[in-house]
């Protein structure tokens, strides 16, 4: 059956290091979602695609966090540099529209931590 | 004040009851959606909304538009029903409650 995949699963860096998270969505559906969880402030939306334009991304930090979506098979979202404060689980998150809003897919996420 | 509110934030329960978790908020809303994280962390979306109610097995999802308001109930729960239940109201962009977090024992 259809999966949002991401790669990688765990990913255990350095302060100061590049990291780049990768998404595969729903094939078909035109919108992706980066979501960030941590303990404090839960939930996150970070940034969002549709029809692999972006629609928003206010909830990134600009200075080093970077969405792209080349093609309609992937998403990436790019840290440099990553910084401890950075240590979260990211989610990625495809969608197709149905009546007023979009049914959402999540990915099982990745665990990033930044020593 | 948070856009989103839900209540109660942990919630324990016998096999076989009745569970009830509220959601309020304080926007203006296209939909509201429901959804499940379980302790490995997947994220399942329940339930998308944005009027009347719906229901999948035992899981039943109600939403008052005019009171800002969704409930969701689970009946004759089940320990595999513990998990963090999430609200998130769709403003364009998903804003996310704190999540529920609900323990059912046998």
């Amino acid at each position: 059956d259809a999966r949002v995949t991401q790669t990688p699963r765990h990913k255990v860096t350095e302060m100061g290091q590049e990291v780049t998270m990768r998404c595969q969505p729903i094939l078909g559906h035109n919108t992706v979602f980066w979501y960030r969880q941590t303990m404090m402030q839960g939930l996150e939306l970070l940034a969002y695609f549709r029809n692999r334009a972006p629609l928003d991304d206010s909830g990134m930090p600009k200075d080093r966090f970077s969405a792209e979506m080349p093609d309609a098979t992937l998403a990436t979202l790019k840290i440099q540099p990553s910084e401890p404060r950075d240590s979260a689980v990211y989610f990625c998150a495809s969608g197709s529209p149905r009546g007023r809003g979009y049914e959402q897919y999540f990915g099982p996420g990745t665990r990033l931590t930044v020593t | 004040k948070n856009e989103v509110e839900q209540s109660p934030q942990n919630l324990t329960a016998q096999e076989g009851e009745f569970i009830t978790i509220n959601c309020s908020y304080s926007v203006g809303i296209s939909a509201l959606h429901w959804l499940q994280q379980h302790p490995g962390g997947g994220i399942v979306s329940l339930f998308m909304l944005s009027s009347g109610k719906k229901k999948h097995g035992r899981l039943i999802a109600t939403i008052n538009i005019q009171e800002k308001h969704s409930s969701l109930h689970i009946t004759a729960s089940h320990p595999r029903d513990s998990a963090v239940y999430i609200c998130a109201v769709d403003t364009d962009k998903l804003i996310f409650g704190t999540g529920t977090r609900l323990q059912v024992f046998p």
